[in-house]
């Protein structure tokens, strides 16, 4: 059974600082790994979308990387902003099935 | 807006009334999810429906949960005689090809 678990569970930074979340899966047999960030009551957006054959996809000031082998990803996040503010979730899909990590919620103070 | 919308946003019932939750994704999204979010946890699955077709079932969905998307369109979630640990984010995504989108979730309240 794919568990998925992400460190650290929360993560309070100043503004402009660069940052990295971290997304470890069990399984390294994926299908593709999502990140999403949710904003507190809301449903989740889709931010990046990283196919199991490729190795980083980037938009804007996030890039997230993908290493199946050793069965982890990471999202980095440039010169954070308050806006940024929200729980990040990464997600693996392998096959129909969908499983998602608890989130790192992260603060970004002004 | 991910084109997918859920409806009620909150639901407020009492212990052991029935409730059903509404999704309706966009036409294109063949493949459709539920999900189900307790507070400071990650989406758990519940069930998947590929059109119309039911294919996953989660062992969290017991007898008393049940899905349908009968023309592989809009889908509805039904929870009879709810249970307080019922209590929790309903979520609905949509999709085709790898991406998913999800809607803004049902927040169910059992009293």
């Amino acid at each position: 059974k794919q568990e998925v678990t992400q460190i650290p569970a929360a993560l309070s930074v100043p503004e402009g600082e660069n940052l990295v979340l971290n997304c470890s899966f069990t399984d390294s047999a994926i299908y593709n790994l999502q990140w999403f960030r949710q904003d507190p009551g809301k449903g989740l957006t889709s931010l990046l979308l990283i196919q199991s054959s490729q190795r980083e996809q980037t938009s804007g000031r996030l890039n997230a990387s993908l290493d199946k082998s050793s069965g982890r990803s990471t999202l980095y996040i440039a010169a954070s902003q308050p806006g940024d503010s929200a729980t990040y979730l990464c997600a693996v899909i392998d096959n129909n099935d969908m499983r998602f990590g608890a989130g790192t919620r992260l603060t970004v103070k002004p | 807006d991910t084109g997918v919308s859920q409806d009620p946003r909150h639901k407020i019932t009492k212990r052991g009334q029935n409730v059903t939750f509404r999704c309706d994704p966009i036409s294109e999204h063949n493949r459709l999810y539920w999900y189900r979010q307790t507070l400071g946890q990650g989406p758990e699955f519940l069930t998947y429906f590929q059109n119309e077709a039911q294919l996953e079932k989660s062992r969290l969905l017991s007898d008393r949960f049940s899905a349908e998307r009968p023309k592989g369109s809009f889908s509805t979630l039904e929870i009879q005689r709810t249970e307080q640990g019922d209590s929790a984010m309903y979520l609905c995504a949509g999709g085709f090809d790898e991406k998913l989108f999800f809607g803004s979730g049902t927040q169910l309240s059992v009293l």
